[in-house]
């Protein structure tokens, strides 16, 4: 099965701290996604990469950065957090010319 | 992207099956329709796609229009682990980087 893995469930950061969501996934894909998921706004794509030490700006990148430094792993970091940035945030990857997403199971991000 | 539309929410009997309406008019030739759903407390999953023929796998099928400016995603037995949020999304595979884009979906009650 394919696993795409995200290092926490919950999180609660306090306004301000510097932020790291990590995402893993085990199938070698070269394309990994950042979203965050709000009520009444949907999924919208903050970046993605595809490929190592490459990332692209998705709709809504400001206040974000990314970083993959293993085709693995691609990471989320909020620099000085806010409280507009309490969201879900959902990983996902998949392999070029292949047509299914694997999204993992999401990151419940409150900042205070 | 191209946009598709969908009723925000829909309701049906368990054991029954369930049409999912998606609008997209301004589809391109190139685009490839999408399915995903989100569970409860997950993140979203893979359902089917297709380009111009019907398509069928385990989990659903899809009827696509002839002039392909809708399409409709079929349940064919509901069960109550159906219910989601059910998004119909254009993807251009052309492009690489296979970006989704999300729009609000369907929200799915199944009643016992």
């Amino acid at each position: 099965d394919v696993k795409v893995t995200q290092s926490s469930r919950y999180l609660v950061k306090r306004t301000g701290e510097k932020v790291f969501l990590e995402c893993v996934q085990d199938m070698d894909h070269e394309n990994m996604f950042w979203y965050r998921q709000d009520p009444g706004l949907g999924l919208r794509l903050i970046y993605f990469s595809y490929d190592v030490k490459m990332k692209e700006k998705g709709d809504i990148p400001e206040g974000y950065s990314v970083s993959r430094e293993k085709k693995e792993r691609f990471s989320l970091i909020l620099e000085s957090a806010s409280t507009n940035q309490t969201s879900m945030y959902l990983c996902a990857s998949i392999s070029t010319r292949a047509y299914e997403q694997y999204f993992g199971p999401g990151t419940r991000l409150t900042v205070t | 992207d191209a946009k598709t539309t969908q009723p925000n929410s829909m309701e049906s009997n368990e054991e029954e099956p369930v049409h999912l309406p998606c609008n997209h008019s301004t589809i391109s030739g190139t685009d490839y329709i999408h399915w995903y759903r989100q569970l409860p407390s997950q993140g979203p999953e893979y359902v089917i796609h297709g380009l111009t023929s019907n398509v069928n796998n385990r989990m659903a099928s899809l009827a696509i229009a002839e002039d392909r400016k809708s399409s409709t995603l079929i349940l064919h037995r509901a069960t109550l682990r159906d219910a989601a949020v059910y998004y119909c999304i254009l993807r251009d595979d052309v492009q690489g980087a296979q970006k989704l884009v999300f729009g609000q979906g369907t929200r799915l009650t199944i009643n016992p």
